[in-house]
């Protein structure tokens, strides 16, 4: 079966650095993505990576190591504002998204 | 401004009844999507469709279904067939399937009562 795991929860400091993980084995590989998501909110797409490396952007990188089927999104200068739950999604072969549970980050003053 | 638009945000449905979820893009997208997002589950797949009058079934669309008679819209009935209907839905759209960013509505929480 296809499945996507990330943490469920994580506790950070306003100021700091923060690295949310994502593993994956689905049926083929057609790019990863983060997005952010706000309780009750609709989710805001974050990056997107299909080569392995780093993508940055701001204050957000997201990494890519394909043959390990590893991902992580770092936040670094952490806002209150970043509070929110972090969805790691996979394209496969068939160009249909595969979603990650979610990770709930709690940023604390 | 450009934008996806689901309505209404919060719905309270009867059992027994049908009920549909409206959502409008006026972002000339080709692909539409709707998911189902459940508390500690990753967003699911009900139905997707890549132009007008068409559409897939995703990976859990027993007890729903959808039309597309204009690129714009891409309405989500979910009937009295779908026995754990209470949950928060969301509309998604992208220029096309193989495209990598969707953008998405704001969601609607259904609730049977």
């Amino acid at each position: 079966g296809q499945n996507i795991d990330q943490p469920t929860e994580m506790t950070a400091t306003e100021g700091a650095i923060v690295q949310i993980n994502c593993t994956y084995q689905t049926s083929g590989f057609n790019g990863l993505f983060w997005y952010q998501q706000h309780a009750g909110e609709a989710p805001t797409f974050l990056s997107y990576n299909v080569l392995d490396g780093l993508e940055e952007k701001g204050r957000f990188s997201s990494f890519l190591s394909r043959s390990k089927g590893y991902s992580y999104l770092l936040l670094k200068e952490l806002q209150m504002k970043d509070s929110a739950s972090y969805l790691c999604a996979v394209r496969d072969s068939n160009y249909q998204l595969i979603w990650g549970a979610g990770t709930k980050l709690i940023i604390k003053p | 401004d450009g934008g996806i638009t689901q309505s209404p945000k919060y719905l309270f449905r009867k059992e027994g009844q049908n009920v549909t979820l409206s959502c409008e893009q006026n972002l000339n997208h080709d692909a539409m999507y709707w998911y189902r997002q459940d508390p500690g589950q990753g967003l699911r797949l009900i139905y997707y469709s890549q132009i007008v009058n068409d559409f897939q079934k995703g990976d859990i669309a027993e007890g729903y279904s959808v039309s597309r008679e204009k690129k714009e819209s891409f309405p989500l009935t979910v009937t009295s067939a779908q026995k754990n209907p209470t949950a928060f839905y969301l509309c998604a759209s992208s220029p096309r399937k193989v495209d990598p960013e969707a953008f998405f509505g704001q969601g609607t929480r259904l609730t049977v009562v």
